[in-house]
């Protein structure tokens, strides 16, 4: 267990829908960052929160946003859905400093399916 | 765009063979990370290089951050079947993007 929660574990949804993924970094880690891994495209870095601020943007699409709360909580939120939008969606945590001389922890991972 | 190739895709390897498996990229990078990713969970750090020329280990597993700081190999020693799985590597960039290879894909038959 890397200590990092992602929910829902799966979901299936249609084309044209809306779908919030949550994650919960390990205690005290102050970076989020969210990947997504599909069969025909890998493991594609999306973005990376620090402290609440957006601190690196990769492979991200407009129709995908994210952002982290307060408590450290961070949300990827997709919007109109495509089928190619299915795949394994990952959050991964790491520590105190921004840069990536720190682990990261990855959560299980949120399965989308979208039908 | 920035290229990376990891090999080989898949291995089949009896228990107890050495393994080795490389990456290599079109740019420069400052970070060397190994990842290994089990069936149904997340990626778990390795081992992490961020040294031209470094070499590692984290017990039967050596990587070493080759000397163009375009490369980086991993060697796993004495298989065993546990280490079934898939290896990836990563680097990092200035811009702290994150970029994954393909993957390598490890069978060990006992």
């Amino acid at each position: 267990d890397s200590g990092v929660t992602q929910t829902p574990k799966h979901l299936i949804t249609a084309t044209g829908q809306r779908v919030t993924l949550r994650c919960s970094p390990r205690s005290g880690d102050l970076s989020v960052y969210w990947y997504q891994q599909s069969l025909d495209q890998g493991l594609q870095f999306l973005i990376q929160y620090y402290n609440g601020e957006e601190r690196a943007k990769g492979n991200i699409l407009e129709r995908f946003s994210a952002q982290q709360f307060p408590d450290l909580h961070s949300e990827l939120n997709l919007s109109s859905l495509e089928l190619g939008d299915s795949a394994l969606y990952f959050c991964a945590s790491s520590g105190s400093r921004a840069d990536a001389y720190n682990e990261q922890f990855f959560g299980p991972g949120t399965r989308l399916t979208v039908l | 765009g920035q290229q990376l190739n990891q090999s080989p895709q898949s291995m089949f390897i009896q228990e107890g063979e050495d393994v080795s498996m490389n990456c290599t990229s079109s740019s420069i990078f400052n970070t060397w990370l190994w990842y290994k990713q089990d069936p149904g969970e997340g990626p778990v750090l390795l081992i992490a290089l961020y040294k031209a020329g470094e070499l590692t280990s984290n017990g039967r597993l050596t990587a070493q951050f080759g000397i163009t700081r375009k490369d980086s190999f991993l060697n796993i020693s004495a298989s065993i079947p546990s280490d079934v799985g898939i290896y990836f590597c990563c680097w990092r960039n200035t811009g702290n993007q994150f970029y994954f290879g393909t993957g390598t894909s490890l069978t060990v038959i006992p």
